[in-house]
């Protein structure tokens, strides 16, 4: 079946730990994105990228890594400068950057420790 | 910068109740509105996409409005179900790019 797959769906992080997030698609899509969910709260943009080996900063980059080294995976780093990870992750994707809907995973949940 | 705010924050209906929820936006210069659906502890599932020139759309028992001028969506949702129980999140893709701004989701809960 065609769609979004992020793992791990629970990811607990110690202090200063690094964590990466997966999130791959088949879907032949030239746009990824990855938002941040807290509870109660809207989405927030980290990172989007809507062509291989190219990505901007979102709202809220400051903390995260991203590469877009293959068309189909968008990997999410959160590294130790972030201070408050604890949120639900979530990956997207959308056939071209402007205008056409846009397909989100199942999220990820990551919890400091 | 764009911002989203969405009216009420949370609902609750019984069966069978036709409800409207309310989007306004700060900045009319937008490509496209669209409405989510999100389950607790889920991904979000695409229900309309408004582009700026359309006016309203529809599917099923869902019908989703637009103006653009006065910066305002709603999503009417008729003859409520409770497998309707869910978050309904808007959001608006601006002209110049990508960017999806989401507003914060109604939280709708339908009674049997």
């Amino acid at each position: 079946d065609g769609g979004i797959t992020q793992s791990p769906k629970y990811l607990f992080r110690k202090e200063g730990q690094n964590v990466t997030l997966s999130c791959e698609q088949n879907l032949n899509h030239d746009a990824m994105y990855w938002y941040r969910q807290d509870p109660g709260q809207g989405l927030r943009l980290i990172y989007y990228s809507q062509i291989v080996n190219d990505f901007q900063k979102g709202d809220i980059a400051e903390g995260y890594s991203v590469s877009r080294e293959k068309k189909e995976s968008f990997p999410l780093t959160v590294t130790s400068a972030q201070k408050n990870p604890t949120a639900f992750y979530l990956c997207a994707s959308s056939p071209t950057g402007n205008g056409n809907t846009i397909y989100f995973g199942e999220g990820s949940w990551l919890t400091v420790v | 910068k764009q911002e989203v705010t969405q009216i009420p924050a949370a609902l609750s209906v019984p069966e069978g109740e036709n409800l409207v929820l309310n989007c306004s936006f700060t900045d009319s210069a937008i490509y496209n509105l669209q409405w989510f659906r999100q389950d607790p502890g889920k991904g979000l599932t695409s229900l309309l996409l408004i582009q700026s020139s359309q006016r309203e759309q529809t599917s099923g028992r869902l019908n989703a409005s637009l103006d653009k001028s006065s910066g305002r969506s709603t999503l009417y949702i008729a003859a409520s179900q409770p497998g309707d129980s869910a978050t309904y999140l808007c959001a608006v893709l601006e002209t110049s790019g990508s960017r999806l701004t989401f507003g914060e989701g109604t939280q709708l809960t339908v009674n049997p």
